[in-house]
């Protein structure tokens, strides 16, 4: 069945740094969505992409959507406290499959 | 308003108990889900429901099962309750489509004991 690989599981940053959390998918898909669950909360909507190569910003996320639709990266530039939590990604090989959730990474930031 | 809401936030209870998880949504949507979250927080699916019919049946125990009243509500029965039922349970919505977002509500969580 699809699969979604996500890494890192975990990473600890220094307040500042930049943070990146890698998806990768055995199968090409439709679209990509990206959730952000804070501890002790429930998986927030961020984004999703659709469209090959698709690159969309929001303030100091950045996320990208592979050439080959296979792969999608979410950027984050100078960490801040409240960016702490588990970033999932999400992908679906066509609109009638159900949404594989990859296992997350979760950001801790240190002050 | 809240546009997911799920009842009760805790639940503890002991090995071999029956308990039910209720859901609602009132953003007008034909899609709802149950996610489990275990103690690693991996979140997997375990129902989906449109417009009152079961879409999705992940490989889930027999114990588990779904109940939707109506396009608004969904429910979740268990059955025997055993130590590895203990994780947070989602409740999510969608539009149907490619572009369906999901909501989720609060979540549950169940502690077996």
């Amino acid at each position: 069945g699809q699969q979604v690989m996500q890494i890192p599981q975990y990473q600890h940053v220094q307040e500042g740094e930049d943070f990146t959390t890698y998806c990768n998918s055995s199968t090409t898909l439709s679209n990509i969505q990206w959730y952000k669950q804070r501890p002790g909360g429930h998986p927030v909507f961020l984004i999703q992409l659709v469209k090959s190569g698709e690159v969309k910003k929001q303030k100091r996320l950045t996320f990208q959507f592979g050439e080959a639709k296979k792969n999608s990266s979410l950027h984050i530039t100078a960490t801040q406290t409240t960016d702490v939590g588990t970033y999932f990604c999400a992908g679906r090989t066509s609109g009638n499959t159900p949404l594989v959730f990859g296992k997350g990474t979760r950001l801790s930031v240190i002050a | 308003d809240t546009a997911v809401s799920q009842t009760p936030k805790y639940l503890v209870t002991q090995m071999g108990n029956d308990k039910s998880i209720k859901c609602e949504q009132n953003l007008g949507h034909d899609t709802m889900y149950w996610y489990k979250q275990d103690s690693k927080k991996f979140l997997k699916i375990m129902f989906s429901y449109n417009n009152k019919e079961l879409i999705i049946n992940e490989t889930v125990p027999n114990r588990f099962s779904p109940k939707s009243p109506d396009k608004a509500h969904l429910n979740l029965h268990i059955n025997s309750l055993e130590l590895g039922d203990s994780a947070v349970y989602f409740c999510a919505s969608s539009r149907s489509g490619t572009s369906n977002t999901q909501y989720f509500g609060p979540g549950t969580r169940l502690t077996v004991l």
